[in-house]
């Protein structure tokens, strides 16, 4: 069983749709979750960061942990072509040894069709 | 502006040939990851480095090596190239003294073992 589980698409919706990306973990040692954006032929980049059980905004985009359900997700409000991409989630641990080791998820492919 | 760079961006070798892929940031940064992105199971971490002369086996080292001489490079050298090495490499790079551990990706080098 993988540590970190991503339906990976992909996933077809209509321009202005509410999009639902979810990712599932087994480590509850984990402490911070990450959202990575990545367009095609293109490096991933950073989305959202959050730490803590809750919801944290950013405009469209919405990243929601529930630790004790191991369940995180990313949703995107009103969602645009331009949203079409790779979404990967990524989680970790703090600490000096620890740095940089991300477990990411397969990666979820999004179409928003105009 | 700041930025990660990797060369080639495509490359086609043969099995059994030593391969070196070229990663160069110019942010400044102490941590520097490589990474391996296949169908089916996202991004995984090669080798990382968080210094000059600091090297460090990830999740996937088999076949692979690091050397980091200087803060803005580190190539990554396949020894002897196999087709189960054909694959999207991605470098990245990251803040020592930044909390949230953000990961800045390069554009990639697509590389195909024959």
């Amino acid at each position: 069983q993988k540590e970190v589980e991503q339906d990976p698409g992909p996933l077809s919706v209509p321009e202005g749709a509410i999009v639902s990306l979810n990712c599932t973990y087994s480590n509850s040692a984990f402490q911070y979750f990450m959202w990575y954006r990545q367009y095609s032929r293109k490096g991933p980049e950073l989305l959202m960061y959050t730490y803590s059980s809750g919801n944290k905004e950013d405009g469209r985009f919405t990243a929601q942990v529930d630790k004790s359900s191991k369940y995180i997700s990313l949703f995107i409000r009103d969602s645009q072509p331009s949203d079409s991409a790779t979404y990967l989630c990524a989680m970790g641990l703090y600490g000096s040894s620890n740095t940089g080791k991300l477990i990411f998820g397969q990666g979820t492919t999004l179409q928003v069709k105009p | 502006d700041a930025e990660i760079t990797q060369s080639p961006r495509h490359k086609i070798t043969e099995t059994g040939r030593q391969v070196t892929l070229a990663c160069h940031q110019t942010w400044n940064h102490n941590n520097m990851f490589w990474y391996r992105q296949d169908l089916g199971h996202g991004l995984r971490l090669i080798h990382y480095s968080y210094g000059v002369q600091d090297t460090n086996k990830g999740e996937v080292s088999d076949g692979y090596s690091v050397s980091r001489s200087n803060t803005e490079d580190l190539p990554l050298t396949l020894e002897s190239a196999a087709s189960s090495q054909t694959s999207v490499y991605f470098c990245a790079s990251s803040d020592f003294l930044e909390s949230t551990d953000t990961q800045y990706f390069g554009p990639g080098t697509r590389l195909t073992v024959l």
